[in-house]
């Protein structure tokens, strides 16, 4: 079934570490996001590619980084990991930008996540 | 700018009888409106969704959510609970001038029990 695929499902890794959460696609969509959801709390966007356009949040720390190599793979590299940084990570994708002009929305992957010793 | 409020945080029912979850929205234009549900340790999954063609809008698994605009709200309803209903559930919105953007409320977590 075509899908959005997060690799690995759970990491640890340490203060400080530099750590990269995998997200791929089989749906061909031209959009590519990534959210940070803590605990108890609602999903944040932190940035997204439309085809290879990065689009980052105002308020995204630059200690988060994303890479799009092609149309089906996006990273998430987190350069140096703090505690504070410890959540879940969602990958999403949709077809088109625009969704309050569509019938499109965001399919959403089934999150990396991620722990800071 | 566009936010939504979701006014339980915690909502519990018996299997078998009616679900409300409720949701006020605050935007300066006729929004998109998402129902999405997340399971324990699960990605999101969408529900429903508004975009300003009928304003009730019929959703899988059963769940319904009515637009009202007069009220600003978007409230998410199923006759019937079912054990499987137990989750997390956020309303979103689109944003205005991104509308790649999706903000979601803080959550409404759903039990179900025997």
């Amino acid at each position: 079934d075509a899908m959005v695929i997060q690799n690995p499902r759970y990491q640890v890794t340490q203060f400080g570490k530099p750590v990269t959460l995998s997200c791929s696609q089989t749906l061909n969509h031209n959009v590519m996001y990534w959210y940070q959801q803590k605990s108890s709390q609602a999903p944040k966007l932190l940035f997204h590619y439309y085809d290879k356009d990065f689009n980052n949040e105002a308020d995204t720390p630059d200690n988060f980084q994303s890479r799009r190599p092609n149309t089906s793979f996006c990273f998430l590299d987190i350069r140096s990991p703090g505690l504070g940084d410890a959540a879940m990570y969602l990958c999403a994708t949709s077809r088109v930008p625009g969704l309050a002009l569509s019938t499109d929305t965001q399919y959403f992957g089934p999150g990396t996540r991620l722990t800071v010793l | 700018a566009q936010s939504v409020t979701q006014l339980d945080s915690h909502v519990s029912v018996s299997e078998g009888t009616p679900v409300l979850l409720r949701c006020n929205y605050s935007s300066s234009y006729s929004p998109s409106l998402f129902w999405y549900v997340q399971h324990p340790n699960k990605g999101l999954q969408l529900l429903l969704k508004y975009t300003s063609a009928a304003t009730l809008v019929k959703g899988i698994n059963g769940f319904e959510a009515e637009f009202k605009k007069s009220e600003t709200s978007f409230h998410l309803t199923k006759p019937s609970a079912h054990m499987s209903d137990a989750a997390e559930y956020f309303c979103v919105v689109s944003a205005l001038y991104n509308t790649d953007k999706l903000i979601f409320g803080t959550g409404t977590r759903l039990q179900v029990f025997p």
